[in-house]
């Protein structure tokens, strides 16, 4: 039973283009939210994260996005940059269990020249 | 720091072996996660620990599967017997006490059971 889910599990963009990226929840509990990106061959590493109250976030070319009566959030990334090409994991949590974290399954970007 | 440190990098073993997976956290944090990576389920939490202890072992899969932490600087996660259907990257993460904390991965273990 898949709490969090990434449904596009590949995106191609063009370099300079907005990047967006979704991830769909089922858990209502689910307050906290966040975006880790990955390397080949390293570990994930935390991007940008939301708290349920608020319904955006920005840093630098990264924004969350949060729709909490759709249970739905989305990274959005402007400009992409080659450097940009990862994976891309959405994670969630519920307060109270600690630092307990659910992942999607990943949507793998390549930012084309 | 050296961030999250893992051995071995890569693990080629075959049906029945045992298999002991090592993971040195970020000194002074008090949590540590074990994941799975595989490309159906993406990452699964498989158990996780507090101070030393283990405080939700749910995501274990089978009993094949053990998890320790004898001190604050060092965990195991063990296979026995192994199966093909354990092949996977295995990542161990850590965080600080403060819930919103975020968690460090380390570079990860990739088992392949043959």
């Amino acid at each position: 039973d898949q709490q969090v889910k990434q449904n596009s599990p590949s995106l191609s963009v063009q370099e300079g283009r907005i990047s967006i990226l979704n991830c769909d929840y089922t858990n209502s509990m689910f307050d906290y939210f966040l975006w880790y990106k990955k390397y080949p061959a390293e570990g994930p590493t935390f991007l940008i994260s939301i708290s349920s109250i608020k319904d955006k976030n920005e840093d630098g070319r990264f924004t969350v996005f949060l729709n909490k009566s759709a249970k739905h959030l989305s990274l959005h990334i402007v400009p992409s940059q080659p450097g940009d090409s990862a994976v891309y994991f959405c994670a969630a949590r519920v307060s109270g269990t600690a630092s307990k974290l659910t992942f999607g399954t990943g949507t793998r970007l390549q930012v084309t020249l | 720091d050296a961030g999250v440190i893992q051995s071995p990098r890569h693990e080629v073993t075959e049906m029945g072996q045992e298999v002991t997976l090592r993971c040195k956290p970020i000194s002074g944090h008090d949590y540590l996660f074990w994941y799975r990576q595989t490309m159906m389920r993406g990452l699964e939490l498989l158990i996780y620990f507090n101070n030393n202890v283990p405080i939700d072992d749910s995501g274990m899969p089978e009993d094949r599967f053990s998890a320790k932490m004898p001190n604050a600087s060092f965990s195991t996660l063990k296979i026995q017997p192994s199966e093909p259907r354990d092949s996977a990257v295995y990542f161990c993460a850590s965080s600080l006490l403060r819930p919103l904390d975020e968690q460090f991965f380390g570079p990860g273990t990739r088992l392949t059971v043959l």
